[in-house]
């Protein structure tokens, strides 16, 4: 079945530096991605629509300046949080749709990247 | 807009009872719902789906658009069921899935 990869699975870093996360369709191709985060004991937070071959769609809230999304092929969608901050400490998820269409709207998680902003 | 509501933040049943998650949704076209689940430690995984119809890991959701309901259930819970649930929707198109707030199930031996 489809299989989505995020790297690196846990990351810290000192405030101030950049960060960034990869996700990766491995085994079908991708035109959209979807970038989560996810708060202790909460839900899934959209934070942006990653595109390839063009801009990120962010939702409402979101600073496309804190958080560069690049999605540069259709199969590798990323997310850079730009000097980091304690409050940026969260679970990061991103999600693909397969660009068959065979899996209707069904999205493929990958398993999430924990940042630790010290 | 497009909203989901899941009312329990928590429900705990016996092993062997009866579970029902509760899921209502916003949407004013044609909707698709899923429910998502989250296993200890693992990745969100989708459980299933109303245009499917079927029955995964004996859980079923039945779609009730006059109710704008998409409950899952399952007749007899089992303690490998505890994890948490997130019923999401979504429509056609390359539009983001909508998550509700997530229940956890806890199933009690």
């Amino acid at each position: 079945g489809a299989v989505v990869s995020q790297h690196p699975s846990w990351v810290i870093c000192k405030s101030g530096t950049s960060v960034k996360i990869e996700c990766r369709s491995l085994d079908f191709q991708a035109t959209t991605m979807f970038w989560y985060r996810q708060f202790p004991k909460q839900s899934l937070m959209l934070m942006a629509t990653s595109n390839e071959g063009s801009k990120a769609t962010y939702e409402q809230g979101v600073e496309k300046d804190k958080f560069l999304i690049n999605h540069a092929s259709l199969t590798l969608s990323t997310l850079t949080v730009t000097s980091a901050h304690p409050e940026d400490s969260s679970f990061y998820i991103c999600s693909a749709r397969d660009d068959t269409g065979s899996g209707a709207n069904v999205l493929t998680f990958g398993a999430g990247s924990r940042l630790t902003v010290l | 807009a497009q909203r989901v509501t899941q009312p329990e933040k928590l429900l705990s049943v016996f092993k062997g009872a009866p579970v029902e998650l509760k899921c209502n949704y916003s949407y004013s076209g044609s909707p698709e719902l899923f429910w998502y689940v989250q296993y200890s430690r693992q990745r969100l995984q989708l459980l299933l789906r109303h245009i499917s119809r079927e029955s995964i890991k004996g859980f079923t959701a039945d779609l009730n658009k006059g109710e704008t309901s998409f409950h899952l259930k399952k007749p007899f819970a089992q303690e490998e069921d505890s994890a948490m649930y997130y019923c999401a929707l979504g429509n056609s198109g390359n539009t983001p899935l909508v998550f509700g707030k997530g229940t956890r199930l806890s199933v009690i031996a």
